[in-house]
């Protein structure tokens, strides 16, 4: 059974760094592509950008590209969203999410349960 | 980026019944198009792929069709438990985008 763990949901201010986690079992986790996904409260999903965790080769959605960093080790099975500035735009739950299908042709077949993020002065 | 419409909104159904829900796509996302079922509190669950192919485990009630630009998912006999959020995605376009989501109620 394919499962993706998230870490735990966390509270930052403003301007703090943050670094949640996604650790997949239950396949080849070094054959897919892994992502993330943005939900705001209330709202719909925004796709933020993928990584294949063999040679951490990332590609990132033109609306995301430079606001995250998106790694891996593949050492662990983990992929890794990483903000260096938060901003309280960035309060939502993360999702990461196995894609599968050819580059730029993916659909997410499976999904971890979420990472809520919470940021307030 | 391709922008994908959802309608309606939000679909009122008495259980038993079916449900059409319709998504559009800005430009024409040939039969790359999933759609992900959401309930509260938790993760989208992958429904259907390539359109029309349903995923793992989904019932058979469940069925999508439409290429191009225009895309339905069906539900027929309407069960308790497919009261949710429905999301369309397109993956032939980059980077992958979302439609607004089709919320599923009880009449």
């Amino acid at each position: 059974e394919v499962r993706l763990v998230q870490s735990g949901a966390d509270v930052k201010k403003p301007g703090e760094s943050l670094k949640i986690s996604c650790q997949g079992s239950g396949y080849d986790f070094t054959n897919y592509w892994i992502g993330w996904v943005r939900q705001r409260p209330g709202k719909g999903l925004e796709w933020m950008g993928i990584i294949y965790p063999v040679d951490s080769d990332v590609r990132y959605s033109p609306a995301f590209q430079g606001q995250v960093t998106i790694s891996a080790d593949k050492s662990v099975s983990a992929v890794y969203l990483q903000w260096s500035s938060l901003e309280a735009s960035d309060t939502a739950i993360y999702y990461c999410a196995r894609h599968r299908g050819q580059l730029q042709r993916q659909f997410l077949d499976s999904w971890g349960p979420g990472t809520l993020v919470t940021v307030s002065s | 980026e391709i922008v994908m419409t959802q309608s309606p909104v939000t679909l009122s159904v008495s259980p038993g019944e079916s449900a059409t829900l319709s998504c559009r796509a800005g430009q024409s996302v040939r039969s790359n198009l999933a759609w992900y079922q959401q309930k509260p509190g938790q993760a989208p669950r992958l429904v259907i792929d390539g359109a029309s192919t349903r995923a793992t485990g989904v019932p058979a009630r469940f069925s999508g069709s439409g290429s191009g630009t225009e895309f339905t998912l069906t539900i027929s006999s309407l069960q308790s438990e497919d009261f949710a959020i429905y999301f369309c995605q397109q993956y032939n376009g980059w980077p992958p985008t979302f439609g607004g989501g089709t919320k599923v109620v009880i009449k």
